[in-house]
């Protein structure tokens, strides 16, 4: 089956903590993508890679790094510079031109304390 | 900035009634405009997409429009069901590679 896999679904860290979310692809995928999804809003897009080595800053980049050096795999750290990190961040992945759409993993819930 | 805007509050109506969602943009002439559907705890699912050329698309029971005139696509779902109350986003392609979102429209059918 192919799909995107987010893990864990659950991420608990205490605060001043670093902590990196794990998304793989097996779609054959150029481009990945992540947001944030704060409760009750949308999504807001912190990073995304249009091709492995490449990589974009999104609209709330502040506090998050990624890498790509796969083209299944794109990490997302949280830094201890990210002011409000609890969320809920979903991965996504997007393959053919650009009216393709994205497919979604179901995401990781993300609490800091 | 860009920006998309959605109708924030949660929209309730009757089953079999036709649900209808409003995804408003500015600062942009978008190619073409997505849509997709998002269940609690859930990553959203693509539905329908719809360009620039095209003023209606149609899938089973949903609608899309698409006015850029306006700047407004608006997402109809006729004979609604409660196993469509859900949360809907719009989504435009405002750079090359760079997609955004609205803050998306909370649907409750009711039977």
């Amino acid at each position: 089956d192919g799909g995107i896999t987010q893990s864990p679904k659950y991420l608990f860290r205490k605060e001043g903590q670093n902590v990196t979310l794990s998304c793989e692809q097996n779609l054959n995928h150029d481009a990945m993508y992540w947001y944030r999804q704060d409760p009750g809003q949308g999504l807001r897009l912190i990073y995304y890679s249009q091709i492995v080595n490449d990589f974009q800053k999104g609209d709330i980049a502040e506090g998050y790094s990624v890498s790509r050096e796969k083209k299944e795999s794109f990490p997302l750290t949280v830094t201890s510079a990210q002011k409000n990190p609890t969320a809920f961040y979903l991965c996504a992945s997007r393959g053919g031109d650009q009216n393709s759409p994205l497919h979604f993993g179901n995401g990781t819930r993300l609490t800091v304390t | 900035s860009q920006k998309i805007e959605q109708n924030s509050e949660a929209l309730n109506i009757q089953e079999g009634k036709t649900a209808t969602l409003t995804c408003n943009y500015t600062n942009y002439s978008p190619a073409y405009l997505q849509w997709y559907r998002q269940d609690p705890g859930r990553g959203p699912v693509f539905l329908l997409l719809i360009r620039e050329n095209e003023k209606e698309k149609r899938k089973e029971r949903l609608k899309v429009t698409f006015d850029t005139t306006l700047k407004q696509s608006l997402f109809h779902i006729t004979a609604s069901q409660p196993a469509d109350s859900a949360t809907y986003l719009c989504a435009l392609e405002v750079n090359t590679g760079k997609l955004i979102f609205g803050q998306g429209t909370t649907l409750q059918v009711k039977p």
